[in-house]
């Protein structure tokens, strides 16, 4: 099955900086990458998402990478601010079966 | 729309007693999966269900697991009997389409301590 591998695991930055996350992922036929933010006592909330036929895409501070034939994606945040503080999650699908997540990166903004 | 609603927030029980988690998806949402969380092994799938019908269950660790959804408005998480080791975050989430297709949109998760 799927294996996705997310690194860092813990990530420290301070506020303005910005911030890189990333996966790598086993499986050469998934296609849909989605980004999840899960903040303390939140169940992960999708923040950003992007499918294999396409290489970037942005909104306003994310902006998600995707490079299918090394098998890696990423997640980066600009001008980062303390309210990005979170767990950052990953994940790999294909077609229309479920995901498959990475084990999260808490992410630490510092004012 | 209220969001996906679980219920309890938190559980406390002792080993060898039945726990059952209580989940509310979004209306008109034709996807419900169960999710569990932990340090060790981040999110796992246990089940998820189609038009009230589970399609996967390969994810729910052992028989002492056991889910249901009645109806399209709601669903069970049931461990009976309960062991330590079962102690985490357990999540409900619902989508329209499958977990690959688009959004999944998640309760704020039942954490479950068994003594």
């Amino acid at each position: 099955g799927e294996n996705v591998e997310q690194h860092p695991s813990t990530l420290s930055v301070q506020e303005g900086d910005s911030a890189v996350i990333k996966c790598t992922y086993s499986d050469s036929a998934s296609n849909y990458f989605p980004w999840y933010k899960q903040e303390l006592g939140k169940g992960p909330q999708l923040i950003i998402d992007i499918r294999s036929n396409v290489g970037e895409k942005k909104d306003q501070r994310i902006a998600v990478t995707l490079n299918k034939t090394a098998k890696h994606f990423s997640l980066h945040i600009t001008e980062t601010q303390p309210e990005d503080s979170a767990v950052y999650f990953c994940a790999a699908s294909k077609g229309y079966s479920t995901l498959t997540f990475g084990k999260g990166t808490m992410l630490l903004v510092s004012p | 729309d209220a969001g996906v609603i679980q219920s309890p927030r938190h559980e406390v029980t002792e080993m060898g007693q039945e726990v059952t988690l209580r989940c509310k998806p979004i209306s008109g949402h034709d996807y419900l999966f169960w999710y569990r969380q932990t340090m060790m092994r981040g999110l796992e799938l246990l089940i998820y269900f189609n038009n009230n019908v589970p399609i996967d269950d390969s994810g729910m660790p052992e028989d002492r697991f056991s889910a249901k959804m009645p109806n399209a408005s709601f669903s069970t998480l049931k461990i009976q009997p309960s062991e330590p080791r079962d102690s985490a975050v357990y999540f409900c989430a619902s989508s329209t389409l499958g977990a690959g297709g688009g959004k999944l949109f998640f309760g704020s998760g039942t954490q479950l301590s068994v003594l």
